[in-house]
């Protein structure tokens, strides 16, 4: 059990740009989630996959963003034309079953300028 | 709509004084309750869970926590903290959607 791993950890980039973070759960763990969590706060459910399927979403993960399972591994998690607003911490998370604990990876941080 | 309320924020506490950190969720049916921890530049560590059976459930590091479904709540209880503690606590719900829901965390200091 290697743990989840997220990657980059640091992000900073200009408004306006895209950015890509990627998620790798735990290997035996079939159900990824992403959450983001800002200063101050817990984090907030973003999206939910079983597999490859992608379950549920937020009303939080607006256009702009969009996530990925495609082989039921990694997950990615895209975010277009960002906005200052975006600046958060992104945690990805996994589970082996539905009722499961999920096991939270390290975070990506982003900061936009 | 559900929700998590944690009601200490900020707590500072000498060491080997007693911990309670208060957490009630909103949701009158079958839940998950979970306490997270993280320390300074790690990252969300499972303290504790309660799923069913035993209300007192023990977890690492010398935590418990006590699920009072007629309070709706399950605060964390330490009794004696170290310096080691310091971090900041998020209780979360699980109520049968994929998603935890958190609370808005508390930061506990313990001082040497």
């Amino acid at each position: 059990d290697t743990g989840v791993s997220q990657d980059p950890r640091h992000k900073i980039t200009k408004r306006g740009q895209n950015v890509t973070f990627r998620c790798d759960p735990i290997s035996e763990h079939n159900r990824l989630y992403w959450y983001r969590q800002t200063l101050g706060q817990g984090p907030e459910f973003l999206t939910y996959f079983q597999n490859e399927a992608q379950l549920e979403k937020s009303r939080l993960l607006s256009d702009r963003f969009s996530a990925e399972r495609p082989k039921g591994s990694f997950s990615t998690l895209e975010i277009q034309r960002t906005e200052q607003g975006d600046s958060a911490m992104y945690l990805c998370a996994s589970s082996s079953k539905f009722q499961d604990t999920q096991y939270f990876g390290p975070g990506t941080r982003l900061t936009v300028l | 709509a559900q929700s998590v309320s944690q009601h200490n924020h900020h707590v500072i506490l000498s060491e080997a004084a007693s911990l309670e950190l208060g957490c009630n969720y909103s949701y009158g049916g079958t839940v998950n309750l979970f306490w997270y921890v993280q320390y300074p530049g790690q990252h969300l560590q499972l303290l504790l869970k309660y799923f069913s059976g035993d209300p007192l459930v023990k977890g690492i590091k010398g935590f418990e926590a006590e699920f009072i479904k007629s309070k709706f709540s399950f605060n964390l209880r330490k009794p004696s903290v170290q310096w080691s503690d310091t971090a900041e606590y998020f209780c979360a719900v699980w109520s049968g959607t994929y998603k935890y829901i958190f609370g808005t965390g508390t930061r506990l200091k313990v001082l040497a």
